[in-house]
C-alpha cells in the first residue's frame, strides 16, 4: 500500500508569512494528490486536487505542485482563518483506495 | 441545499455493532464513489472503505476487511457503514465523503465504545 509521508508534522508561522508543506510518497502516484484543511469538530475541507488544481472557491493563495513522488501545498500569506491541520491524500481508481499523510498542524507564532 | 447528512452519534458496547447513515441531497450520489474515513481523538484520517452506488461496488481498506460493510440505497440516495465487533480503539467520528478526491463531507458521527 501506498505511504504519504507528510512533513513537518507541526509548525509555527505568523500571519503574512509564507509557508510550504510537504508530502512524499512512497511510490509514483502521478498527480493523484489532494490537499484538505481541517480545524477543530469540523469535517476536512478540499483545498487542492490532482496536485495543482485550485478548488472553487479556494483562495488563490493557496497552491499545489509536484508530480510522482514529492508534493508541496503553498500558503503564499498566512491569514488568520489558515491556522489548521492540512492532510495530504492519495487515490487509486481501481481498485478503489484512499491513503492520508499523518497531517501538518499550522500555529499561530 | 447540498449536503451529506449523517445520523447521531452512538454510545455502544465492546462486541456489538454499529451502523452509521448518511443522506445526500442536492447533489450527484449514484455516479461517485461515497466513501467512510473516521478520526480517533487527536488523530489523523483514515480511510475505512468506499462504495460506487451505481454498480454496488465496494472496497475496503485491509485494515477493515472482515469487520465492515458499507452498503448503498439509490433510491434514498443513503449509504451506510456498518462496522461489527467495536473495541475501544473503535471510538472516533466517523465521515461520509463523496468522490475520490472527497468534495462533499458529511457533518461526522460520534462513536464512542465503551463498558
Amino acid at each position: 500500500a501506498i505511504q504519504l509521508t507528510q512533513s513537518p508534522s507541526s509548525l509555527s508561522a505568523s500571519v503574512g508569512d509564507r509557508v510550504t508543506i510537504t508530502c512524499r510518497a512512497s511510490q509514483g502516484i502521478s498527480s493523484a494528490l489532494a490537499w484538505y484543511q481541517q480545524k477543530p469538530g469540523k469535517a476536512p475541507k478540499l483545498l487542492i486536487y490532482d496536485a495543482s488544481s485550485l478548488e472553487s472557491g479556494v483562495p488563490s493563495r493557496f497552491s499545489g505542485s509536484g508530480s510522482g513522488t514529492d508534493f508541496t501545498l503553498t500558503i503564499s500569506s498566512l491569514q488568520p482563518e489558515d491556522f489548521a491541520t492540512y492532510y495530504c491524500q492519495q487515490f487509486n481508481t481501481y481498485p478503489l483506495s484512499i491513503t492520508f499523510g499523518q497531517g501538518t498542524r499550522l500555529e499561530i507564532k | 441545499q447540498v449536503q451529506l447528512v449523517q445520523s447521531g452519534a452512538e454510545v455502544k458496547k465492546p462486541g456489538s455493532s454499529v451502523k452509521v447513515s448518511c443522506k445526500a441531497s442536492g447533489l450527484s450520489f449514484n455516479t461517485y464513489a461515497i466513501s467512510w474515513v473516521r478520526q480517533a481523538p487527536g488523530q489523523g484520517l483514515e480511510w475505512m472503505g468506499g462504495i460506487i452506488p451505481m454498480f454496488g461496488t465496494t472496497y475496503y481498506a485491509q485494515k477493515f476487511q472482515g469487520r465492515v460493510t458499507i452498503t448503498a440505497d439509490e433510491s434514498t440516495s443513503t449509504a451506510y457503514m456498518d462496522l461489527s465487533s467495536l473495541r475501544s480503539d473503535d471510538t472516533a467520528v466517523y465521515y461520509c465523503a463523496r468522490g475520490s478526491y472527497s468534495d462533499y463531507w458529511g457533518q461526522g458521527t460520534l462513536v464512542i465504545v465503551s463498558s
